[in-house]
Order: C-alpha cells, then structure tokens, then sequence
C-alpha cells in the first residue's frame, strides 16, 4: 500500500468552526487530491495541487481551501463548516505512473 | 467534461457465481480507466487500470475488465465470485498526466452465500 496517512479519522465538530484535515505522504509523490464521498455521488473532486505551492480547483471547491507548503503533507480546511459538508474526505496521489492514484483511509467528518 | 455511468446501484450474487458490473464513460479522447475496490469503513483500492494497448486488463484478486471503445464502456468481470468480494466497487475515468478522476457513483456487490 502508499505510505498515505490521513488526521483526524473522525471528527466531530459544530456549525459555523474552522476544520483542518491533513493529508501526509512518505511516497514523494507530485500529485494529491482531495475527495469528498457522499451516498448516491461517488467520489468527487475537492482541490488538487501539482506541486509544493501549486493547487488548483476542483469539481466541489467551495467552502474548501488547501495548502501544500511541503511535498509530503496537503492540508484541508473548511473555514466555516457548515452540515452539507458532513461526508467522508479521502487524499489520494499519483503513483509513478502519474494517472494511477492511490488512497488514503478517509476522514469522517460530522458536522453538528 | 469527461462522466462516468454505473448503471447497477445494487447487485446480488451467489458465491461461485460469474459477474459483471457494467461502466460507460464519456470523455472526448481515450481514457484512462480505473476500477476501485471499497470495503465498508476502509479506502479505495485499486483493482486495475487501462491506458493503452491490449484492450483487456487483468487485475488483483482475478477481475479483468475489457475497454470497448465503440461502446463506451469499461465492464468489470470475474469468473466466480467469492464472499469475500462483496464491496463497493467504483468506475472512473482520468484525463492523464497527474489529473483528476471522475468517477461513478458505484455499485455494491452482496454475495449469497
């Protein structure tokens, strides 16, 4: 398996608090992401980064932002939660073949 | 904008039983096409992939899939399923060079004992 770990697992949190979800590597990979999974919709893109510094939006990007200040660690935060964002937030990075991606764990988030 | 269909939401087996979870794709160039395995509360793993090539993949634990570019479609096989393969499994479709995946929305497989 990549050396792909995710903190929090869980995490519980009220309405309207700041949340960060870190993403952490041991592969030296390029590439993370960062997915939502919700019933009925699969998995859906968050935000992504290319590099150290280098992110770029993804299919549900708002009211997420992400930071990648080191090529090892990619980082989520919710500003300002709110319940719609209650889901299961996975990272994932490419592999040496830059197409295949690998997952992390999952962080299930619950939003009061 | 490339779409992933899994048509099946749900699907029911008997153990020693052959399968096939259908997937179709929309993407204006070839794909890249993946197949995921998820167990309940664990991540996603990679069953298998097509890129290029030979048109029929072999991946982990015995699945294949076949890419049929007429049909748009990436079907994911096995010849005789085991308990132990009831799971989510999910289709999804890549743009290539370290981009993002679309995926389907899933089908879960129950197997009979």
């Amino acid at each position: 398996d990549a050396g792909i770990t995710q903190s929090p697992r869980h995490k519980v949190t009220e309405t309207g608090t700041p949340v960060t979800l870190r993403c952490h590597q041991t592969e030296n990979h390029r590439y993370m992401y960062w997915y939502r999974q919700d019933p009925g919709h699969g998995l859906r893109l968050i935000h992504y980064s290319y590099g150290v510094k280098d992110t770029d939006k993804g299919e549900v990007s708002d009211g997420y932002s992400v930071s990648r200040s080191k090529t090892e660690d990619f980082l989520l935060t919710l500003e300002s939660a709110t319940s719609s964002q209650t889901s299961v937030y996975f990272c994932a990075i490419a592999g040496v073949e830059q197409e295949t991606q690998y997952f992390g764990p999952g962080t299930r988030l619950l939003v009061l | 904008a490339q779409s992933v269909t899994q048509p099946d939401i749900h699907i029911t087996v008997s153990e020693g039983a052959s399968l096939e979870l259908r997937c179709n794709y929309s993407y204006g160039a070839t794909p890249y096409l993946f197949w995921y395995v998820q167990s309940p509360g664990q991540g996603l793993q990679l069953l298998l992939k097509y890129f290029s090539g030979d048109t029929l993949v072999q991946g982990i634990k015995g699945f294949e899939a076949e890419f049929k570019r007429s049909q748009s479609s990436f079907n994911l096989r096995k010849p005789s399923v085991h308990w132990s393969d009831a799971a989510e499994y999910f289709c999804a479709v890549g743009t290539g060079g370290g981009n993002k995946l679309t995926f389907g929305t899933g089908t879960q497989l129950k197997v009979e004992l």
